[in-house]
């Protein structure tokens, strides 16, 4: 089954305890994508990848790290996670131009 | 910015009416996509519109595209609950350096009484 997985689903960790949320798609996508969810901002780009070793700041980078060693994963790195980065986040591979979405991971940071 | 404003914010209705959802942008596009959120879910594709197209459908879906006024509506028509959930435009914006990367609305929030 075509899908894009992420991992965790849920997670509560605290302010400064480096985190890596995995995501990973089966579909040969060159694309991929982050994406955090905050009630009324709508969605925002954390950062994306056009493909492997090529990768570049979406609007919200700060904060945040990425690495696209291999065409199918591509993980996102909070390496001194704060409050303001409880958020929902999204990981989304594209073929011409179509998002393909993750289920999302819920992060709190206490 | 060139992200996409969905009005209204909040829609609801009964089965069976149809609802039409709009979309205003700022910059030229390439194309302008519709995507659906259930609750806390991942966000599904719906429909793709190029910007020299004026009308799409698919299945109860229509999606019209007017570039000169810089905006674009999603009707869904005869309703049903399992349609509940929130509608987001993106639009992909007309720059090379850009090319693939989206930008999404807020979103409209769509709920279906039975």
């Amino acid at each position: 089954e075509a899908q894009v997985t992420q991992n965790p689903r849920y997670l509560i960790t605290v302010t400064g305890k480096k985190l890596t949320v995995t995501c990973s798609q089966n579909m040969n996508h060159e694309y991929m994508s982050w994406y955090r969810q905050d009630p009324g901002l709508g969605l925002r780009q954390i950062y994306y990848s056009m493909n492997v070793e090529v990768t570049d700041k979406g609007d919200v980078p700060e904060g945040y790290k990425v690495s696209r060693k291999e065409k199918r994963n591509f993980p996102l790195i909070l390496e001194s996670p704060s409050p303001n980065q409880t958020s929902l986040y999204f990981c989304a591979s594209s073929l011409r131009g179509q998002l393909w979405f993750g289920p999302g991971t819920r992060l709190t940071v206490t | 910015s060139q992200q996409g404003e969905e009005d209204p914010q909040a829609l609801s209705i009964q089965e069976g009416e149809n609802a039409t959802m709009n979309c205003s942008y700022k910059t030229s596009i390439n194309n302008l996509q519709w995507y659906r959120q259930n609750s806390g879910r991942g966000l599904v594709h719906l429909i793709l519109i190029r910007s020299n197209e004026r009308e799409k459908h698919s299945g109860r879906l229509r999606v019209t595209l007017d570039t000169s006024k810089k905006s674009s509506s999603l009707l869904i028509t005869a309703s049903r609950a399992a349609d509940t959930a929130s509608y987001f435009c993106a639009t992909e914006e007309l720059r090379g350096s850009t090319l693939g990367r989206l930008y999404f609305g807020r979103g409209t929030q769509l709920t279906v009484w039975p």
